[in-house]
């Protein structure tokens, strides 16, 4: 299986901040790279496809960029309601998800 | 308006079986796979296998294959997960999930929370 590596596995950051997460693949993906949001008790959340296609609806804060093995999940601003688990799933092989990244309040 | 909505929570001691179901409205069930994924709870994510609705043909991960079986019924518009036996290591939270095309999870399940124990 492909190994997905996401960092850093928790950060604190205050509203407004901008926000950086990236994911490293254990070979090389292309640019087939999902990122997903879950709250507490909730389901996850699709933000960003194929590295960078921001899913409808989600706010252009979002944005994701890389290819190959390294990639980012960038928030330019933190909102209150970004406070969340952020997840890369990578879908070259059998899909696999990073371990998760927690976004808590400083 | 694309739902999932997913049964509810069970409790089940280990050796039992379980059918757990994903029901779904607000699109054209054949033409979108359905795929379920695992969450041990405080954990992250395991993607266990797919199901294509057309024809009830299910692919499955590597972890998951032959301990459980994902079927559909197209005339319920809804997707299964089953145990014949379960083990107290299948305790976690069940999503299933809209694929969109072959590579991306767009809708998802509320989810299922599943208990084993003796």
């Amino acid at each position: 299986d492909i190994q997905m590596t996401q960092s850093p596995s928790s950060l604190s950051a205050s509203v407004g901040d901008r926000v950086t997460i990236t994911c490293r693949a254990s070979q090389s993906i292309s640019r087939y790279l999902n990122w997903y949001q879950q709250k507490p008790g909730k389901a996850p959340k699709l933000l960003i496809y194929a590295a960078s296609s921001l899913q409808s609806g989600v706010p252009s804060r979002f944005s994701g960029s890389g290819s190959g093995t390294d990639f980012t999940l960038t928030i330019s601003s933190l909102q209150p309601e970004d406070f969340a688990s952020y997840y890369c799933q990578q879908t070259y092989g059998t899909r696999t998800f990073g371990q998760g990244t927690k976004v808590e309040i400083k | 308006e694309v739902q999932l909505v997913q049964s509810g929570a069970e409790v089940k001691k280990p050796g039992e079986s379980l059918r757990i179901s994903c029901e779904t409205s607000g699109y054209s069930f054949i033409n979108y796979w359905i795929t379920w994924v695992r969450q041990v709870p405080g954990k992250g994510l395991e993607w266990m296998g797919r199901v294509d609705p057309t024809v009830s043909y299910p692919n499955y991960g590597p972890s998951f294959q032959g301990h459980v079986t994902i079927s559909s019924d197209k005339s319920t518009r809804t997707a299964f997960l089953h145990w014949s036996s379960l083990e107290a290591s299948d305790s976690a939270i069940y999503y299933c999930a809209r694929q969109m095309g072959t590579r991306v999870f767009d809708y998802w399940g509320q989810g299922t929370v599943v208990t084993v124990s003796s």
